[in-house]
């Protein structure tokens, strides 16, 4: 089955730091463009970051500077570094992966982050 | 960046009806990388149509997808009960961008 599993999220205070993880099976995770897309509560969806199969990487300017996004092949996973947080990036955060076509064909279930004193 | 409009924001309809849900775009979308994505209650999004037009593997043909350059619509020709949900569109031709979302909710 085809399954990306996010992990690490958490209240952190403002200023802080987290690293999300997400943890892919089902199909060659190396063969794949990925993404991070955040969802605050009630909120509509937010794109985050992605990483090509080259491992070149690409940011919003809403969290350019801040956030890092990279893949491990050899583990099938992918990670999202996010520094100085706000409580404006208090949110739902999904790994997604990039179909042939370039939609987002595969999501995790989301991982929950928190940003509060 | 490319700025997504849906409209309406909320569609009440009963089910058996048909749901046209649009989305504008505010430059025209490159190739029509135009997708559109459901998404329930604490739920992940699902992909529906990719290609403004395609269906995703395992999406009833109920759904249809059209339009091209800055309009497009999501058309459910008649809802089922399980399709009252929020619906997103995104471009992905360039630094991917999603709309506000139109919620379709029961009448």
């Amino acid at each position: 089955e085809v399954q990306l599993v996010e992990s690490g999220g958490g209240l952190v205070q403002p200023g802080g730091s987290l690293r999300l993880s997400c943890a892919a099976s089902g199909f060659t995770f190396s063969s794949y463009d990925m993404h991070w897309v955040r969802q605050a509560t009630g909120k509509g969806l937010e794109w985050v970051s992605a990483i090509g199969t080259a491992g070149d990487t690409y940011y919003p300017g809403s969290v350019k500077g801040r956030f890092t996004i990279s893949r491990e092949n050899a583990k099938n996973s992918l990670y999202l570094q996010m520094n100085s947080l706000r409580a404006g990036d208090t949110a739902v955060y999904y790994c997604a992966r990039e179909a042939t076509d370039g939609a987002f064909d595969i999501w995790g279930q989301g991982t929950m982050v928190t940003v509060s004193s | 960046e490319i700025v997504l409009t849906q409209s309406p924001g909320t569609l009440s309809l009963s089910p058996g009806e048909r749901a046209t849900l649009s989305c504008r775009a505010s430059q025209s979308v490159s190739s029509s990388y135009l997708a559109w994505y459901q998404q329930k209650p604490g739920q992940a999004p699902r992909l529906l149509i990719y290609g403004a037009s395609s269906r995703a593997t395992g999406i009833p043909d109920r759904f249809s997808g059209s339009g091209s350059g800055t309009d497009f619509t999501l058309t459910i020709s008649r809802l089922e009960p399980e399709d009252f949900a929020v619906y997103y569109c995104q471009q992905y031709g360039s630094s991917p961008t999603f709309g506000g979302g139109t919620k379709v909710e029961i009448k």
